[in-house]
C-alpha cells in the first residue's frame, strides 16, 4: 500500500527566505507526482506535475524535483512571499485513477 | 467552463436524508475523480471515471455511496441515509487524460446534523 509522508508538518519563515518542502513515498512504481496548494476553505490548486521519467519541473519561483528510486520529491520555493502561505500537498499516482496524498505542510510566510 | 464546477457549495442535511452532489468537469476532460476531505484528515479517494470504461469504485466507503457520470461529462455523487461521519468536503477533479495534470473544484461542504 502506497504511503506518502510530508515533512515538516508546519513551517513558519520570514518573507524572502528560500525554503524546501519534502515528500516521500513508499512504493516507487508511480506514474507521476503532483504538487498542490490549498488555501483555507478552498479546493486544491495544481502547482507542478512531474512524470515518472522526469527529474524536475519549474514554474516561476517553484521548482520540484523527483527521485523515484529513493521515493522522494522536494518542492523548492524561492524568495518566499506572504501570499505563498497555504497548505502544500504532494500526491503520487500509482494507478490511472488514484492519487495518494500526503498530509500536507502548512506554510506561513510572515512579513 | 473555465474550471471544475461543483454544486452545491454548502449543504446541511439531517441524518438519514439522501444528498446529491454535482460536478461539472472541465470541457473535454475524459477523466473525473471524486475525493473526500474530512476535518483534520487527508484526502481520501472515492471513485474515478475514465471515458467509457467501468469506473474504479474501490474507494467508496460503503454501499450508501454511489456515483454516476452521464454522457462522459457531468457526474453526480449520491449519499443515501447520511450519517454524521459523512460530514466532509467532497472534492471533484478532472484531467484531460488519465496521466495528466488533475484540476480540482472548490468542493461541496457537507454537514450532517
Amino acid at each position: 500500500k502506497q504511503e506518502v509522508t510530508q515533512i515538516p508538518a508546519a513551517l513558519s519563515v520570514p518573507e524572502g527566505e528560500n525554503l524546501v518542502l519534502n515528500c516521500s513515498f513508499t512504493d516507487s512504481a508511480i506514474y507521476n507526482l503532483q504538487w498542490f496548494r490549498q488555501d483555507p476553505g478552498k479546493g486544491l490548486t495544481s502547482l507542478l506535475l512531474i512524470q515518472s521519467s522526469q527529474r524536475e519541473q519549474t514554474s516561476g519561483r517553484l521548482n520540484a524535483s523527483l527521485d523515484k528510486s529513493s521515493g522522494r520529491s522536494t518542492l523548492y520555493i524561492a524568495a518566499s512571499q506572504p501570499g505563498d502561505s497555504a497548505t502544500y500537498l504532494c500526491a503520487v499516482r500509482t494507478s490511472y485513477g488514484k492519487l495518494t496524498f500526503g498530509q500536507g505542510t502548512i506554510l506561513t510566510v510572515h512579513p | 467552463g473555465a474550471g471544475v464546477s461543483q454544486s452545491p457549495s454548502n449543504k446541511v442535511t439531517e441524518k438519514g436524508k439522501d444528498v446529491e452532489l454535482r460536478c461539472d468537469p472541465i470541457s473535454g476532460h475524459t477523466a473525473l475523480y471524486w475525493y473526500r476531505q474530512s476535518l483534520g484528515q487527508g484526502l481520501e479517494f472515492l471513485i474515478y471515471f475514465q471515458g467509457n470504461s467501468a469506473p474504479d469504485k474501490s474507494g467508496l466507503p460503503s454501499d450508501r455511496f454511489s456515483a454516476e457520470r452521464t454522457g462522459g461529462s457531468v457526474s453526480t455523487l449520491t449519499i443515501q441515509r447520511t450519517q454524521q461521519e459523512d460530514s466532509a468536503v467532497y472534492l471533484c477533479a478532472s484531467s484531460l487524460e488519465a496521466e495528466d495534470t488533475i484540476y480540482f473544484g472548490e468542493g461541496s461542504w457537507l454537514t450532517v446534523v
